[in-house]
């Protein structure tokens, strides 16, 4: 089945620098990739994702690349604020009939 | 904003008593989840269901055991608790999507201690 390993697991920049958390997979038939946005007390919510056949996806300050040769995608936060603080989970799919895989998770804090 | 619940928030509970955790959505999705999510944050499938009368086990084994009488219910069952189901369970739904894409939207989450 499918694994994905996300890093680094915890994450502290100061505010307005970038972020940066990497995920690799093992599927090769993995074709969707989204990421969550898990804040303290609540469940993890979408906040980007990207198909096989992009290589790149952008929504303001979060951004999203997806090496399909590598089988590895980033997530980039830019201009990053303390409201970004949480974890973010990356996950993969191999198809609509699998489940998605997530990864560990990343802690970020943004400090003031 | 998603519409899917979860009841109870919180539960604390002695060992050896039957409990079942809620989880409802509003928004007619044929799939639903449950995770189990450790303090080290990592997210655990235990079980899932495409639809009515679908039930099927996840990549995490559990003790746990799930019903889907009707789309809009997804509730889970401990038998008999145990400290070692002590955990956060969260509770998703999504809509069977033919293509790529599947946003799965989560519920608030169940705390649970077993003492």
């Amino acid at each position: 089945g499918e694994n994905v390993e996300q890093h680094p697991s915890t994450l502290s920049v100061q505010e307005g620098d970038s972020a940066v958390i990497k995920c690799t997979y093992s599927d090769s038939a993995s074709n969707y990739f989204p990421w969550y946005k898990q804040e303290l007390g609540k469940g993890p919510q979408l906040i980007i994702d990207i198909r096989s056949n992009v290589g790149e996806k952008k929504d303001q300050r979060i951004a999203v690349t997806l090496n399909k040769t590598a089988k590895h995608f980033s997530l980039h936060i830019t201009e990053t604020q303390p409201e970004d603080s949480a974890v973010y989970f990356c996950a993969a799919r191999a198809g609509s009939a699998r489940q998605l895989t997530f990864g560990s998770g990343t802690q970020l804090t943004v400090l003031p | 904003e998603a519409d899917i619940y979860q009841t109870p928030r919180y539960l604390v509970i002695g060992t050896g008593k039957k409990i079942t955790l809620e989880c409802s959505q509003t928004m007619g999705h044929d799939k639903m989840y449950w995770y189990q999510q450790d303090p080290g944050m990592e997210l655990h499938l235990i079980h899932y269901s495409y639809g009515v009368n679908s039930t099927e086990k996840g990549d995490l084994s559990s003790e746990s055991t799930v019903s889907r009488i009707r789309t809009e219910h997804f509730p889970l069952t401990l038998e008999s608790a145990r400290p070692s189901h002590t955990s956060q369970y969260l509770c998703a739904s999504s809509e069977y999507d033919r293509g790529f894409q599947e946003t799965q939207y989560f519920g608030p989450g169940t705390r649970l201690l077993v003492l």
